[in-house]
């Protein structure tokens, strides 16, 4: 079974500028999950779907990230404008259903805003 | 009072020596308990998944949960330098609709050959 696909593995951006990361669930979950993971911290969940509607994105700080799962497959996470606190790691997860099945996570992005 | 804590370490220790890694936390909805395992550059990986309060055992790995101390353990039997990594604890509450994890901050374990 193919792992949690994520790209591109490394990003570095200037303050202000833009950026966009991609993911591909292993195939058949139903929920996908977006989380943030800064340097000596346990990830913070941004984002949960269950297919292509949004259940939680209380996390999220929605004046500059946005995400969408428009055909409830791949998603996109999206910073505009980047602040030097977003430099991170996103790690995309994914679950057969919601409940008591497990995550799985992908290697995650690493961004650097400089 | 975060909902979840976890020492950060790092602990050190030497190779065959049984490890115990803890969190305690405060929510009392938190129902499923979990244990990943994250290497240097890669996502988390899951080791141990549990509901009920007692042991599951799983190889060299022990999981327990005592729910009524809000106290959950890890422990590694025969620790290998290969086993050097930060352990994450996490969890949450029943299921159905919002379920994301919630997490500790890890603990860098480190096994010395």
């Amino acid at each position: 079974e193919a792992g949690v696909a994520q790209s591109p593995r490394y990003k570095i951006i200037e303050k202000r500028q833009s950026v966009a990361f991609w993911c591909n669930p292993i195939s058949g979950h139903a929920t996908l999950y977006w989380y943030q993971q800064i340097l000596g911290q346990g990830p913070k969940l941004l984002i949960q779907f269950q297919n292509n509607g949004v259940v939680d994105d209380s996390q999220l700080p929605k004046d500059r990230f946005s995400a969408e799962r428009l055909k409830g497959v791949d998603s996109t996470l999206k910073i505009q404008p980047a602040k030097l606190e977003d430099s991170a790691v996103y790690l995309c997860a994914s679950s057969s259903s919601t409940g008591l099945s497990p995550l799985h996570f992908g290697n995650g992005t690493r961004l650097t805003v400089t | 009072q975060k909902e979840v804590e976890q020492d950060p370490g790092p602990l050190s220790v030497p190779e065959g020596a049984i490890v115990s890694l803890n969190c305690t936390y405060s929510n009392s909805a938190f129902q499923y308990f979990m244990w990943y395992r994250q290497y240097s550059r890669k996502g988390p990986e899951l080791l141990m998944y549990t509901y009920s309060s007692g042991n599951k055992e799983d190889g060299r790995f022990t999981a327990q949960v005592d729910k009524s101390s809000k106290y959950i353990s890890l422990f590694i039997r025969d620790s290998q330098p290969s086993d050097s990594a930060t352990y994450l604890c996490a969890m949450r509450s029943r299921g159905g609709g919002a379920d994301g994890l919630t997490f500790g901050k890890g603990t860098h374990l480190i096994i010395q050959p």
